[in-house]
């Protein structure tokens, strides 16, 4: 089955810091992959999104790359500010008859510093 | 548009007590889902609908039941509550325009002791 395995968190930076989150994914045929971010006390939300190989999802500064060769999508930022603390989930949404469903990694919380 | 909306915020149970959590959305979204939340374990699908009328189970359904009269609504059946089911609940739709995006509640946060 499809399944995503995330970095482990917990993640603590100082602002302007460069920030990477690894994600991998386990998937037959041609997942699209996702980033979706949830703040203190609120749902999910989408982040970004990545349909095929080699696309780029970006958003808020925020940017990952559909890697099918390494079966990655990590999410990147060149400069991180305290309101980007928040829990950062990978997901995918896998092809064929599953195509309606997400699979979410455990999720990795950011922590930015003043 | 208030988009999906969920009640209560808050719960507390005693074990073997039941209760619905409700779920609404207003975007005439055909897609809906129930996760739950679990410290440390991501999301986990309980239950998921592709329209009016039609649910299927999802990872985790053991204990839950869900029904979907009307495209809006999406309630989520807890019978028999168990410690086990302490967890953050959250409903979430999808629509045919908005392509693979989920919209998600606000969550709930239930407790059963």
């Amino acid at each position: 089955g499809n399944s995503v395995t995330q970095m482990e968190g917990p993640v603590t930076l100082s602002e302007e810091a460069f920030l990477t989150i690894n994600c991998t994914y386990t998937a037959t045929g041609y997942p699209s992959l996702f980033w979706y971010v949830q703040y203190p006390g609120e749902g999910l939300q989408l982040l970004l999104k990545a349909t095929k190989a080699d696309d780029k999802g970006s958003n808020k500064g925020f940017e990952a790359t559909y890697r099918k060769e390494t079966t990655s999508f990590h999410l990147e930022k060149g400069s991180v500010q305290v309101s980007d603390s928040a829990v950062y989930f990978c997901a995918l949404k896998g092809s064929g008859g599953s195509n309606y469903k997400l699979t979410f990694g455990k999720g990795t919380l950011l922590t930015v510093n003043p | 548009n208030a988009g999906v909306t969920q009640t209560p915020k808050f719960r507390i149970l005693k074990i073997g007590q039941s209760m619905t959590l409700q779920c609404a959305q207003d975007m005439n979204h055909n897609y809906m889902y129930w996760y739950r939340q679990d410290p440390g374990m991501g999301l986990k699908l309980i239950y998921y609908s592709v329209g009016a009328g039609i649910t299927d189970k999802g990872e985790v359904p053991n204990g839950y039941n869900v029904s979907r009269s009307t495209t809006e609504d999406f309630p989520l059946r807890l019978e028999l509550a168990a410690p086990s089911q302490t967890s953050v609940y959250f409903c979430a739709s999808k629509g045919a325009i908005e392509g693979e995006k989920l919209f998600f509640g606000s969550g709930t946060q239930l407790s059963v002791l």
